[in-house]
């Protein structure tokens, strides 16, 4: 059974960091892109990075960009969201979501529980 | 940057009656679009990809068609289980953008 559990989500300053994990069981992960979507409380879903199984390929969204580093350890299972210069308006749950294969920009067949950013003083 | 249009942003129907949600994309994006579910405080769950193939343990009362520039999602008979919001997304290239999202409800 494929499962993705997201952690390190909590209360941070603006302008502060954090690192969110993601770690996937259950398949080959080493041959899957993922991915990190979030959504803001009450609001729609929102691509946030994708990052390709041979971590050659990485997409940012233009919100991000420059702020947020996707990365991946394939020999440990896991995908990581590197937070820094955070804003109020990055205040999401953040999902870890998977890729059908090892390219990236495709649809997302799993999704993980979410992990709870919220950036307030 | 291709934007996403869902219409309408909600909707309310009886039991057993056909629904159609419609995705426009801003530039054509061939069949590279996405439908997902997401039911009230639970995950999305990937309903149809390439426009129109049902992913794997979806009910066959969900389709999808379209190409190009617009898209539908229809589910042929409504149940009371698919209370939940409705997203379109592009995937053709970066970024993979959603639509705002379409919220179905049971009258």
């Amino acid at each position: 059974e494929v499962q993705l559990v997201e952690s390190g989500g909590g209360l941070v300053k603006p302008g502060g960091s954090l690192r969110l994990s993601c770690a996937a069981s259950g398949f080959t992960f080493s041959s899957y892109s993922m991915n990190w979507v979030r959504q803001a409380p009450g609001k729609g879903l929102e691509w946030v990075s994708s990052i390709s199984s041979s971590s050659s390929y990485i997409y940012y969204a233009d919100s991000v960009k420059g702020r947020f580093t996707i990365s991946r350890d394939n020999a440990k299972n896991s995908l990581y969201l590197q937070m820094n210069s955070l804003r109020a308006e990055d205040t999401a749950v953040y999902y870890c979501a998977r890729g059908p294969n090892g390219k990236t920009l495709y649809y997302f067949d799993y999704w993980g529980q979410g992990t709870l950013v919220t950036v307030s003083s | 940057d291709i934007q996403m249009t869902q219409s309408p942003s909600s909707l309310s129907a009886s039991v057993g009656d056909r629904v159609t949600i419609t995705c426009r994309a801003s530039q054509g994006i061939s069949n590279y679009l996405a439908w997902y579910q997401q039911k009230p405080g639970k995950v999305p769950k990937l309903l149809i990809y390439a426009a129109s193939t049902l992913q794997s343990g979806v009910p066959s009362r969900f389709s999808g068609s379209g190409s190009g520039t617009d898209f539908t999602l229809t589910i042929s008979s409504l149940q009371p289980e698919d209370v939940a919001t409705y997203y379109c997304q592009k995937y053709n290239s970066a970024p993979c953008t959603f639509g705002q999202g379409t919220k179905v409800e049971i009258k």
